[in-house]
């Protein structure tokens, strides 16, 4: 059964740096997400992308967070500068139809990276 | 306002006891979806079930059911005869016509004690 896969699943990096989270969506799928789970709470959205642009983002997206489809299989997801407070999960997910329409179709979620910020 | 809320933030019963997850949505989109997701102890998110606005019939798969009821805005998780490996983090979600991205609520901690 196709999945979505993230590498790497565990990333430590120091405040300040930059980190480069990947993602391999399902292969015929359109769109791609990514949302966030500091420990212990709930999954947050962060943004959705279609068609190489960005489609959707959420207040937690700012200007320190980009993301890219580089190639015809990888979405990555760029910390330019890397906060303490931005240690969590990293969820990619996909979806074969908007998440914005109709027919409404369900979003796979990857294994998630784990962010440690020291 | 809070979108989707799971007021169970844990619970814990006993093997082969039956057990309901609550979830309460919010909303003003006539279209929506619903979803339940788990999360096990090894941190992925697995895809339970997806319900749209317009089916308010009930689902069983195995010992799992749903019971989604408009009127009170709820989309309620019942495991039949619980496990062990039933033991996860479980999210209910809403997906509204309106946007791209799933609203979660804050999940329940489901713990199944042999």
């Amino acid at each position: 059964e196709p999945e979505v896969t993230q590498t790497p699943s565990h990333q430590v990096t120091q405040m300040g740096q930059e980190v480069i989270l990947r993602c391999v969506p399902i292969s015929n799928h359109l769109y791609f997400y990514w949302y966030r789970q500091i420990l212990g709470q709930k999954v947050e959205f962060l943004v959705s992308f279609y068609n190489n642009e960005i489609s959707e983002k959420s207040e937690i997206f700012d200007d320190q967070f980009s993301v890219e489809r580089p190639d015809g299989s990888n979405f990555t997801l760029k910390i330019r500068s890397t906060k303490l407070e931005d240690s969590a999960m990293y969820f990619c997910a996909s979806s074969a139809y908007p998440s914005g329409g109709n027919p409404r179709d369900t979003q796979y979620f990857g294994p998630g990276t784990r962010l440690t910020v020291l | 306002a809070q979108k989707v809320t799971q007021a169970q933030t844990e619970i814990s019963v006993v093997e082969k006891e039956d057990v309901t997850l609550d979830c309460v949505y919010e909303t003003r989109d006539t279209t929506y979806y619903l979803f339940w997701y788990k999360q096990p102890p090894s941190g992925e998110l697995v895809f339970l079930i997806r319900r749209n606005s317009f089916d308010e019939q009930n689902e069983i798969s195995g010992r799992y059911s749903w019971n989604f009821q408009k009127s009170t805005s709820s989309f309620n998780f019942t495991i039949t005869a619980s496990q062990v490996v039933d033991s996860a983090v479980y999210f209910c979600a809403l997906s509204e016509v309106t946007g791209n991205q799933f609203y979660f609520g804050t999940g329940t901690s489901l713990t199944v004690i042999p």
